[in-house]
């Protein structure tokens, strides 16, 4: 399965925006981008996915690249509760399903 | 949401151990993790239609079962001090594809 990489850590003001940045440059063109989060304590959250455009959800948007070999995960305005692991992650549509290899992430924190 | 018990166990080096996992309502997909301290959790494996749908690195004394009520267990048998981390149950529908994997708050083990 294609590999991640992202920066150790980020921090972030309160109510600010956040751009967490990924790259996947041996992504293949059926590797799906997934996004989750784990907050101390509690099992990863979903946070949102994608394939080739941007996607908008409640809780974030994802930005992928042209040629698809970076993705940035956008809060639009960082909270206090957003203070997690964010991982990066790529599942192939028709591979081993269920394996989501999950690297280090991006722990992030969120000064008030 | 996905619940998990117990929450926290301690067993023995040799013994045997089974974890339980309920899934999301209207899910019929769940996977397992191993998440050892400080690091991302690991693909154990996937239960699709009560059948194993994919498998991780982990030795054949780690085993699953999924029953008609889509809620599963994982075994473990012969314990070892290495196999002291954080499970995770993760549910989906469609193996994750639409709207991602649902994740419990997991079962700490602890093995002595």
């Amino acid at each position: 399965d294609a590999k991640t990489t992202q920066p150790n850590s980020m921090e972030s003001n309160e109510e600010e925006p956040v751009h967490l940045p990924c790259n996947h440059s041996t992504i293949s063109g059926t590797d799906y981008i997934h996004w989750y989060r784990q907050l101390p304590s509690q099992g990863p959250e979903y946070v949102i996915h994608g394939l080739t455009s941007n996607v908008n959800n409640r809780m974030a948007s994802l930005a992928i690249a042209e040629d698809r070999k970076s993705s940035t995960l956008i809060l639009h305005r960082a909270t206090l509760r957003d203070a997690a692991v964010y991982y990066c992650i790529l599942e192939n549509y028709g591979g081993s399903q269920g394996n989501l290899i999950f690297g280090k992430g991006t722990k992030l924190s969120v000064k008030p | 949401g996905v619940t998990q018990s117990p929450t926290h166990l301690i067993k023995t080096r040799g013994q045997q151990v089974t974890l339980r996992c309920s899934s999301q309502s209207g899910h019929n997909t769940v996977s397992w993790y191993q998440q050892a301290l400080g690091q991302g959790p690991q693909f154990i494996f996937q239960y699709y239609r009560k059948e194993e749908n994919g498998r991780g690195n982990f030795p054949p004394r780690f085993s699953g079962l999924q029953f008609p009520n889509d809620s599963s267990e994982l075994n473990v048998n012969a314990l070892e001090l290495d196999d002291s981390a954080l499970y995770l149950c993760a549910s989906s529908l469609h193996q994750g594809f639409i709207d991602g994997y649902t994740f419990g708050s997991g079962t700490r083990l602890t093995v002595v």
